[in-house]
């Protein structure tokens, strides 16, 4: 079975430019999260998805926005990038939801703002 | 809300020794409690998890957690070390009984294995 899958792995964009990063999750997943991965900040919940309905949002700037299709890949889109954008988005997929479903984090985009 | 505290942000230890990673939670409402590791240049990987039932968790690699209520704490534990443990652990908390799998990290703890 293969695992979440994010692209890209790397991208490097320049300040006020906006950014789509992508998740496939694994089949048969309908749950995707969003996770913002910094230095400073640690882990940080940005959205979750579940069934094309976001369920649940962080506290992040409307800068930060995300949608699922109806097969359950998930997009974030950053808009303006800032230089504090700079992170590892990590993307996670569940089987359902509820808190005790256990979470298959893919590898990461790493975004570098410049 | 709930919050997750590790205090130690890197442990050193020799490989074969014992290790403790510290976690404490603080939440108004009863969570589920789990510790992730990430290896570099990777993404999370679930360790273990305690969900209900017995309070010691256990994982395919020899490390454990122990959930203590009264001490709202869920440390992890290995007896001995091995080099390939070296990675960054991160104990995270999700609501119990509500409609999200939305997961609070704690600031992660860099385990440092040196032979």
């Amino acid at each position: 079975k293969a695992g979440v899958t994010q692209t890209p792995r790397y991208l490097i964009k320049t300040r006020g430019q906006q950014v789509t990063l992508s998740c496939s999750p694994i089949s048969g997943h309908r749950s995707v999260s969003w996770y913002q991965q910094t230095p400073g900040q640690g882990l940080q919940f940005l959205f979750e998805y579940f069934s094309e309905t976001q369920r649940n949002k962080g506290n992040f700037p409307g800068r930060f926005s995300g949608r699922q299709f109806s097969n359950s890949r998930s997009e974030m889109n950053v808009s303006t990038l800032e230089l504090g954008d700079s992170a590892l988005y990590l993307c996670a997929s569940s089987l359902g939801t509820g808190g005790a479903s256990e979470a298959f984090f893919g590898q990461g985009t790493r975004l570098t703002v410049v | 809300a709930q919050s997750v505290t590790q205090l130690d942000s890197q442990v050193p230890v020799f490989e074969e020794a014992p290790v403790e990673l510290r976690c404490n939670y603080s939440s108004s409402v009863s969570v589920y409690l789990f510790w992730y590791v990430q290896y570099p240049n990777q993404g999370l990987q679930l360790l273990l998890k305690y969900l209900s039932g017995s309070t010691l968790v256990k994982s395919i690699n020899g490390f454990e957690a122990e959930f203590n209520k009264s001490q709202t704490s869920f440390h992890l534990r290995k007896p001995s070390v091995h080099i390939s443990d070296t990675a960054e652990y991160f104990c995270a908390v999700s609501e119990w009984g509500g409609a999200t799998n939305k997961l609070i990290f704690g600031t992660g703890t860099l385990l440092a294995v040196q032979p």
